[in-house]
């Protein structure tokens, strides 16, 4: 199975600064037909269902404000929330859906400092 | 537009029986993967299981596996997950989730159905 990690388990970051969450795989999960990397990144808010922010590691999902964004290559991913707001008070989750079973990081805790 | 609706959760004791429904309007679902996600108590998502779009393969996480069945009527445009010899360990908020092209994002999300294992 595909063992994905993320740093740091929370962060604290004022209003407006800068958020960088990180994900790293037990393995590659690049579709070379199409130099796809098969990630997801979540936003988890208590109460709600899961948000699906990024896909292709890289791609933002339709909606999804563009201070969010997605990078990486390999086994090392990084989510980054350029301008953080009160609103993106969340956990946030990476996930590989190469093959199954799928798998999720343990998860990121976003806090305002 | 497109919904899904979990339903079935409640409390149960353990090694009994539970079965959960995800019930989807709003886009072709015979066309369309669904999973299964679920959430413990304080703890992250966990993947629980997928089928594909006509019901022919499944895959189960380990921690599942032998005690889970995953299935789906396209007729009725619903998937449903029989849970047997429930563990207090399965206590979760289920989510059922659309996987919006073979192989791609699960771009859709139910609300979840809260499953309570506890004697």
């Amino acid at each position: 199975d595909i063992v994905m990690t993320q740093s740091p388990d929370s962060l604290a970051v004022s209003l407006g600064e800068r958020a960088t969450i990180n994900c790293k795989s037990s393995q590659t999960f690049l579709d070379t037909s199409n130099n796809k990397h098969y990630l997801a990144w979540y936003q988890k808010k208590p109460g709600q269902p899961p948000k699906l922010l990024i896909y292709w590691a890289s791609t933002r999902e339709s909606g999804v404000p563009d201070r969010f964004s997605g990078s990486g290559s390999g086994t090392d991913f990084t989510l980054s929330i350029s301008s953080l707001q009160a609103e993106d008070v969340a956990v946030y989750y990476c996930q590989q859906y190469y093959s199954p079973p799928l798998t999720f990081g343990g998860g990121t805790k976003v806090e305002i400092k | 537009q497109v919904q899904l609706v979990e339903s079935g959760g409640g409390v149960v004791q353990p090694g009994r029986s539970l079965r959960l429904s995800c019930a989807a309007s709003g886009f072709t679902f015979s066309s369309h993967a669904m999973h299964w996600v679920r959430q413990a108590p304080g703890k992250g998502l966990e993947w629980v299981a997928v089928i594909s779009y006509d019901g022919r393969n499944q895959y189960y996480a380990d921690s599942v596996k032998g005690r889970v069945t995953i299935s789906r009527d396209n007729s009725k445009n619903t998937m449903y997950l029989q849970m047997h010899s429930l563990r207090t360990e399965d206590t979760a908020v289920y989510y059922c989730a659309r996987e919006s092209s073979p192989g791609a994002k699960t771009d859709c999300w139910g609300q979840g159905t809260l499953v309570t294992v506890s004697s």
